[in-house]
């Protein structure tokens, strides 16, 4: 896990309400990433961080926000969560652009009802 | 543009018997690819990498990979199975042109039998 931790690890709430995951890092790394797993989907990018207070959309980022005020720690945020928004949830983190490797957290299970 | 296809959903081997998983991918530019491992519950780990070096790549485990430039593969593969191999196994490839962003496959889901 390279110092990756996702909070909360599962959570359970209903539809039209926020939800926040919080991805903490201890290692520095640049880059973050989040991206939702569904079966038969890999994994897909949400949204991801070069720096603080830099983000950008990657291909699934509708009905998400993210924010980086500080390097080790970046937020999911689902402004009202939807029943499609059911997933694993997974924080990753590299050093830089340099295709290397991806470190990743354990996951965050959302359900939403 | 990048993309990546595993072409096998599911692979079911006997233990002792060699593993292997297919990955095809598409890139506009000298791509990076990995082989990442994903047990129930977890998050991933990497296998093994290709970064321009040597196009046979081995990794953790006994697995190894090798970069077909011309077949655009890059495949997966494990002379013995053990029973800790069953997993998810996700193919990735990532470019430095594109912000660094990887893209996944599908992933394969890894049976073995005892």
């Amino acid at each position: 896990d390279a110092g990756i931790t996702q909070s909360p690890r599962h959570k359970v709430t209903e539809t039209g309400t926020p939800v926040t995951l919080r991805c903490h890092q201890t290692e520095n790394h640049r880059y973050m990433y989040w991206y939702r797993q569904d079966p038969g989907h890999g994994l897909r990018l949400i949204h991801y961080s070069y720096g603080v207070k830099d983000t950008d959309k990657g291909e699934v980022s509708d009905g998400y926000s993210v924010s980086r005020s500080k390097t080790e720690d970046f937020l999911l945020t689902l402004e009202s969560a939807t029943s499609s928004q059911t997933s694993v949830y997974f924080c990753a983190a590299k050093g830089g652009p340099d295709t290397g490797e991806l470190f990743f957290g354990e996951g965050s299970r959302l359900t939403v009802l | 543009a990048q993309s990546v296809t595993q072409l096998d959903s599911h692979v079911s081997v006997s233990e002792g018997t060699p593993v292997l998983l297919r990955c095809n991918y598409s890139s506009s530019y000298s791509p990076s690819l990995f082989w990442y491992v994903q047990h129930p519950n977890k998050g991933l780990q990497l296998l093994l990498k290709y970064t321009s070096a040597a196009t046979l790549v081995k990794g953790i485990n006994g697995f190894e990979a090798e970069f077909k430039k011309s077949e655009t593969s890059f495949h997966l593969t494990k002379p013995s199975a053990h029973m800790s191999d069953a997993a998810e196994y996700f193919c990735v490839v990532s470019a430095v042109t594109n912000a660094g962003k990887s893209t996944f496959g599908d992933g394969t889901t890894l049976t073995v039998k005892p």
